[in-house]
């Protein structure tokens, strides 16, 4: 299974800024996905993180808010831009890996003040 | 992908199987199901999946019906440690295919 790290592990940030988070995984891998999860809810998909071109967003996500980049295959980061507290939530990136299983990073928790 | 069904949450002995089930009523016949579980806002776990065969590994097997329209997760000896939330997602098999996650069952397993 890949070894998937994220910074930061936890910030808080006041409303009207924009915080960048990675994800770093130890192995060259396919494809790489950012997932949000809001207090007690189930993780939703947020974009898929295309390596060489823009991101694929889900439905209710758009670039202006959650840039996306993947300068390579083992690297890639999320923006949350002008935050607002209803941006407070966890973030996780996760990888798909040799087979056909994904892995999940330990995520970011982002509060925004 | 298919839609899931699983109850929100269940209750089971320390040292007991916990059964957690899953309703996959329109899987189709490229989907396989997936089991990950969330411990506590770490980030998900896989612990198995298949396409139609019952599947067994280090963690935990999964019975799949002869219809494959539902499915079982089973954790045969439970601990403490498994208290957490378990997902069942249903996904064509295929590595471009995302993860679409739905609400999960809450286990809880107690002394």
């Amino acid at each position: 299974s890949a070894v998937i790290s994220q910074k930061p592990s936890r910030d808080i940030c006041q409303r009207g800024t924009s915080l960048t988070i990675q994800c770093q995984v130890d192995s060259q891998v396919t494809m790489m996905f950012w997932y949000r999860q809001q207090p007690g809810q189930s993780l939703t998909l947020i974009a898929t993180a295309n390596q060489g071109s823009e991101a694929t967003y889900e439905s209710g996500f758009v670039i202006d808010k959650f840039p996306i980049s993947r300068p390579n295959l083992t690297f890639s980061t999320l923006t949350v831009s002008n935050m607002s507290p209803e941006d407070s939530s966890i973030y996780l990136c996760s990888v798909g890996g040799g087979g056909l299983e994904q892995y999940f990073g330990p995520g970011t928790r982002l509060t925004v003040t | 992908d298919a839609k899931t069904t699983q109850p929100p949450s269940m209750d089971c002995a320390e040292g007991r199987a916990a059964n957690l089930p899953c309703n996959h009523s329109t899987i189709s016949g490229n989907e396989y199901v997936y089991w990950y579980r969330q411990i506590h806002s770490q980030g998900p776990q896989y612990i198995i999946h298949g396409l139609k065969n019952n599947e067994t590994n280090e963690m935990a097997s999964l019975i799949i019906t002869e219809d494959r329209k539902s499915s079982t997760l089973i954790l045969p000896h439970a601990t403490l440690r498994d208290t957490a939330v378990y997902y069942c997602i249903v996904r064509v098999g295929n590595n471009f295919n995302k993860f679409y996650f739905g609400s999960g069952t809450k286990l809880n397993v107690k002394p």
